[in-house]
């Protein structure tokens, strides 16, 4: 069973605008990894958060955690047409699950020029 | 860097034929894995290994195996194709977080 549930499933925006996905998850966790998919290829890291961690920036990323709704978002800002792609939220166990991710079903963005 | 190469990058099978879709990785990454992934469905994890010489199952190891045939390679085989395995299949690999992944095959069992 999936892991991860992302919301919206698909995301229409203007180049400018913010960009805001979320993902909800079950079980506790040991990190949790947002990735980028452009279509027709594989997936590419963006950021990892740790639980004991609340919020983590990286460039035009803010990512958010709160373990206590077992919840994250991804933001987006200033988006950009080469934003457009789909995004994966991913949540990694304890190390004694060898290291492997869950990934929830992706958000579809598209951000129009 | 070449990174993660998956071969080949389109197959299209007969209900019950068999095939071995490989992997490759140069960053002497020590864990591996296949996922599947299925309009709506996100990433499924079908077998992975934590290190040369391990495998273990992940969440649909149903209708496949796996070797991993050294630290480089690790190899997802279709004995019998179904039509329910029509699907994209990504391989990634991994020492310490995050995934680094292959850019896909794209199967179709007919």
């Amino acid at each position: 069973s999936q892991q991860g549930e992302e919301d919206p499933q698909a995301l229409s925006i203007q180049e400018g605008e913010n960009a805001t996905m979320n993902c909800s998850y079950k079980t506790s966790i040991n990190n949790l990894q947002w990735y980028r998919q452009n279509s027709g290829r594989g997936l590419v890291h963006l950021i990892l958060i740790r639980s004991n961690e609340r919020e983590k920036h990286s460039g035009r990323l803010r990512v958010t955690l709160d373990t206590s709704k077992k919840s994250s978002s991804l933001l987006i800002t200033a988006s950009r047409a080469a934003d457009t792609a789909s995004y994966f939220c991913a949540t990694a166990g304890g190390y004694n699950q060898g290291g492997k991710l869950i990934f929830g079903q992706g958000t579809e963005l598209s951000v129009k020029p | 860097n070449a990174g993660v190469t998956q071969t080949p990058k389109f197959q299209v099978l007969k209900t019950g034929q068999s095939m071995t879709l490989q992997c490759a990785q140069d960053m002497n990454h020590n864990s591996m894995y296949w996922y599947r992934q299925d309009p709506g469905m996100g990433l499924r994890l079908i077998y992975y290994s934590a290190s040369e010489g391990t495998t273990d199952k992940g969440e649909v190891p149903n209708g496949y195996n796996v070797s991993r045939l050294n630290k480089r390679e690790f190899s997802l085989r279709l004995e019998s194709a179904a039509p329910s395995q029509t699907s994209v299949y990504f391989c990634a690999s991994t020492t310490v977080s995050p995934l680094h992944f292959g850019n896909g095959t794209r199967l179709t069992v007919t």
